[in-house]
């Protein structure tokens, strides 16, 4: 059974501050990972699309780093903002058409 | 404005009255998934089709029908809820299925079985 794993669950953060949570997934056939962003009464929305180890993507002050050889992804966020507030979801996707999500990372925003 | 669309996006009903949860893509997406959400679970995938008239099961298929018999419909039947059918359902698409695009997501269907 494929596992995602996502830490810490829950994470709570003084707006200005940076932050970083992890995503952990199988590292055999790997064939891309996702990071969504999900707003509380809202639908997910894709924030990036990872597929190649060493990846780096970045928008804005959201960036994402992925390592397939030992099955993580790392989202980071700089000087966090109230509306970066919401919970992050990763996807593994191992080519077989099936995607297994994490449970997310809820992120609340202290101001 | 390219989006997918459930219906209904609430609903209150009964043991054993079947329900139907429609879900439409106008993007062409050859790809479209079910999924539900649980607290403290996540999204689980319940079913999915890589095109017209091809479905598979997802890691929670049991109690859920699906049918793909046009490429921009992809309705959810409930024969008989239960309880432990009250969830949150999404429903997804995307362009193909061996693909790295991320998925596109509806505004979810709340379902609560009495």
């Amino acid at each position: 059974i494929l596992n995602v794993e996502q830490s810490p669950q829950s994470l709570h953060v003084q707006e200005g501050d940076s932050t970083n949570f992890t995503c952990s997934f199988p590292s055999s056939n790997f064939y891309a990972l996702h990071w969504y962003r999900w707003e509380t009464a809202k639908s997910p929305e894709a924030l990036f699309v990872m597929t190649l180890n060493g990846d780096e993507k970045k928008k804005g002050r959201i960036s994402a780093t992925l390592n397939t050889k030992e099955g993580y992804s790392y989202l980071y966020i700089k000087g966090s903002q109230p509306e970066d507030s919401a919970t992050y979801l990763c996807a593994f996707n191992s080519g077989d058409d099936k995607i297994i999500f994490g449970k997310g990372t809820r992120l609340h925003i202290l101001p | 404005e390219a989006q997918v669309t459930q219906n209904p996006r609430y609903l209150i009903t009964v043991t054993g009255k079947k329900l139907t949860v429609t879900c439409s893509q106008n993007m062409n997406h050859e790809y479209m998934s079910w999924y539900r959400q649980d607290p403290g679970l996540g999204l689980r995938q319940i079913y999915y089709s890589m095109n017209v008239e091809v479905t598979d099961k997802g890691d929670v298929p049991e109690g859920y029908k699906v049918s793909r018999k046009e490429k921009r419909n992809f309705p959810l039947i409930l024969e008989s809820p239960s309880p432990n059918q009250t969830s949150l359902y999404f429903c997804a698409s995307r362009t193909e299925g061996r693909s790295h695009q991320p998925q596109h997501f509806g505004d979810g269907t709340r379902l609560s079985i009495l």
